[in-house]
């Protein structure tokens, strides 16, 4: 079946513009991750939709940040007046159930800040 | 929660088994260990968990002593292919939260 996918694969964007990223997560599973990756870095937790329940929103660096998920599906990560330090491959990973169970991660997408 | 330390980098060639050892000194009861596995230019892959002692599945071997306060990921014969970062991270089961902590990892690089 198919993956998480995740759009666009790349962006590029000048400094100050907003952006939205979007993911699309394995059908029928009910949690969503959002992490952030810098070049050479590890993965950074963002924020966490679990069911109808509210979002973990523990992990946003800042309010220019935010996400939504839609009717317990896709997802939109948007960035608002984005910055340079933004840039980063951000990647989304769904899970069937809850906490812990096994994460299935898309193949992110690269934003680059100009 | 406990933090993870393992090597940077790590070579070897190809057919040789690959031995990958993390360090969790401060891992708590209800944590277990998970290694992912990342591709360049892919998102991280489940390889296997583990509580304690060892796990064994198609791809590598797992094995936790008795004091859980380190874990080594075992690549039987490494390909080519098993080029990638491997990372090691202990979830906390006692929690409510499903995030993962992601460190450097260990960039393994298989050489012919």
């Amino acid at each position: 079946g198919a993956g998480v996918s995740q759009s666009p694969s790349n962006k590029v964007t000048e400094k100050g513009k907003d952006v939205e990223l979007r993911c699309d997560p394995i059908s029928g599973h009910t949690a969503l991750y959002w992490y952030r990756q810098s070049l050479g870095q590890g993965l950074e937790f963002l924020i966490y939709f679990q069911g109808n329940s509210a979002p973990d929103k523990s992990g946003l660096p800042s309010d220019r940040f935010s996400a939504e998920r839609t009717g317990g599906s896709v997802s939109t990560l948007t960035i608002q007046r984005t910055q340079q330090e933004d840039s980063a491959v951000y990647l989304c990973a769904s899970s069937l159930g809850g906490a812990f169970d096994e994460q299935y991660f898309g193949p992110g997408t690269r934003l680059t800040v100009t | 929660l406990a933090k993870t330390t393992q090597p940077i980098s790590m070579d070897s060639y190809e057919g040789q088994e690959v031995n990958i050892t993390c360090s969790h000194n401060n891992i708590a009861t209800n944590d277990y260990i998970t290694w992912y596995q990342q591709f360049p230019s892919q998102g991280p892959r489940f390889i296997i968990q583990g509580y304690k002692t060892k796990v064994t599945n198609e791809v590598a071997s797992l094995f936790i002593p008795a004091d859980r306060k380190s874990s080594t990921l075992s690549l039987p014969r490494v390909s080519l292919s098993d080029t990638a970062v491997y990372y090691c991270l202990v979830e906390d089961r006692g929690s409510t939260l499903g995030r993962l902590y992601f460190g450097r990892g260990t960039q393994l690089t298989v050489w012919p």
